[in-house]
């Protein structure tokens, strides 16, 4: 059973305007969510993290709420490039497991000038 | 500058083979990992290791071994090459206690 969750397989947005990619978890033990970008043809980059004492966490133009009790986080993107149009990966650690990550199916984000 | 590197970049094999995907990094890092990326799957963890000697089996393990026989390699292995190996497979490694983790370009392997 899927533990993290990217129910959009896409999204489209217009340059400038805010790209919003969501995650649900189902695991209450996950105690570290972190976002990757994937270009095609190249390995997943780091992009932005949160730990689970945090509600919100921002780097420039990305920031990552986290609603535990609803078991969502959420990638906000202002304003969105052209550039940011990639694969987004959400990806969570569990309490006690170590570094390794459990990571979602991914949302392509294309975003057109 | 300190890099991840996977060789081959491509692989075509038969199967039944065996066939090794090689990983290496320069950042002296612990922690290493290998995952496969499918389409409507994402990224799974296949294997990883916390330092020399040590392996743990991750979600999708099976028809996979590895060993750690240094800090910079990991060297993952299809012991009897199948089909539904047929992937793109990322290694990547991270530095203790840092969730952080860095990836390699990846091996895409097809399976005939």
């Amino acid at each position: 059973d899927q533990q993290v969750k990217q129910n959009s397989p896409s999204l489209s947005v217009q340059e400038g305007r805010i790209s919003i990619l969501n995650c649900d978890y189902t695991n209450s033990m996950f105690d570290y969510f972190l976002w990757y970008k994937k270009y095609p043809a190249e390995g997943p980059t780091f992009l932005i993290s949160i730990s689970s004492i945090k509600d919100k966490n921002e780097d420039g133009r990305f920031t990552v709420f986290l609603n535990k009790s609803a078991k969502h986080l959420s990638l906000h993107i202002v304003p969105s490039q052209p550039g940011d149009s990639a694969v987004y990966f959400c990806a969570a650690k569990s309490q006690g497991a170590g570094t390794a990550l459990i990571f979602g199916k991914g949302t392509t984000l294309s975003v057109s000038s | 500058d300190a890099e991840i590197t996977q060789s081959p970049r491509h692989k075509i094999t038969e199967t039944g083979r065996q066939v090794t995907l090689a990983c290496h990094q320069t950042w002296n890092h612990n922690n290493m990992f290998w995952y496969r990326q499918d389409l409507g799957h994402g990224l799974r963890l296949i294997h990883y290791s916390y330092g020399v000697q040590d392996t743990n089996k991750g979600e999708v393990s099976d028809g996979y071994s590895v060993s750690r026989s240094n800090t910079e390699d990991l060297p993952l292995t299809l012991e009897s090459a199948a089909s539904s190996q047929t992937s793109v497979y990322f290694c990547a490694s991270s530095v203790d206690r840092s969730y952080e983790q860095y990836f390699g370009p990846g091996t895409r392997l097809t399976v005939t």
